[in-house]
């Protein structure tokens, strides 16, 4: 079974600096993608950034990165330009590719709340 | 596009009480449905993986007796909760996924909430 790991619980950022968010995963899968979502107070999730294993290209969207590091089984995410709409908690999130991709479903982290701080 | 509503937002009922929370996808067909629990300042719990017009698959530790799943169609599921108690009060989101895609598109969620 896969285990997603995310070991800061809370972590707080000035507004406009930047901050990264620690993720670990556990694995025997080669073929596998990787989230992180957002989850703001209203709670509905939001995806931020996907990272396909197979790819060794760090995904990019905007002012969000990731660092992933498939050796290491690690894949962080680094917010550039932090904003207060950024609050909310974060989720990382492993999913392992079937053949059919009805089967394959999301493993997710225990999750860091996030507060940007003006 | 791919967007996916849950209905009711919030919810309130009586200890013994049954429940129904129902997901709907309003632009895309979803062969695929996943139920998930959250409680407060936890991570999302998956409880079971619904396909359209198959018996749900449920995880383990889920009463399949107690939340009764269905997916008759492709844009529509629904969560029951049976003879529901203060312990079931929780937050229930729903995906959906289309057969050739991977990625899941999340409702808003319900609060359910058993007095």
């Amino acid at each position: 079974a896969q285990t997603v790991t995310q070991s800061q619980p809370e972590m707080s950022v000035q507004e406009a600096e930047t901050v990264t968010l620690s993720c670990t995963y556990d694995t025997s899968e080669n073929n596998y993608y990787l989230f992180w979502y957002k989850q703001p107070p209203s709670r509905q999730m939001i995806l931020v950034i996907r990272q396909e294993a197979y790819k060794q290209q760090n995904a990019t969207e905007n002012r969000f990165s990731v660092n992933f590091q498939k050796a290491a089984k690690s894949f962080s995410l680094k917010i550039s330009d932090s904003q207060l709409g950024d609050t909310a908690m974060y989720f990382c999130a492993f999913m392992k590719l079937w053949g059919e991709t009805s089967g394959s479903r999301l493993t997710f982290g225990e999750g860091t709340q996030l507060t940007v701080n003006p | 596009g791919a967007v996916v509503s849950q209905h009711p937002s919030w919810v309130i009922c009586k200890s013994g009480t049954s429940v129904k929370i129902e997901c709907r996808s309003l632009d895309f067909q979803a062969t695929t449905m996943f139920w998930y629990r959250q409680f407060p300042k936890q991570s999302l719990m998956l409880m079971a993986t619904s396909n359209e017009g198959s018996k749900a698959t449920y995880e383990q530790g889920v009463e399949k007796d107690k939340f009764l799943i269905n997916h008759a169609s492709l844009t529509l599921s629904t969560l029951t909760v049976t003879s529901a108690h203060p312990e079931d009060s929780s937050f229930y989101i729903c995906s959906a996924r289309t057969r050739d895609s991977y990625e899941q598109y999340f409702g808003p969620g319900t609060r359910l909430t058993v007095t």
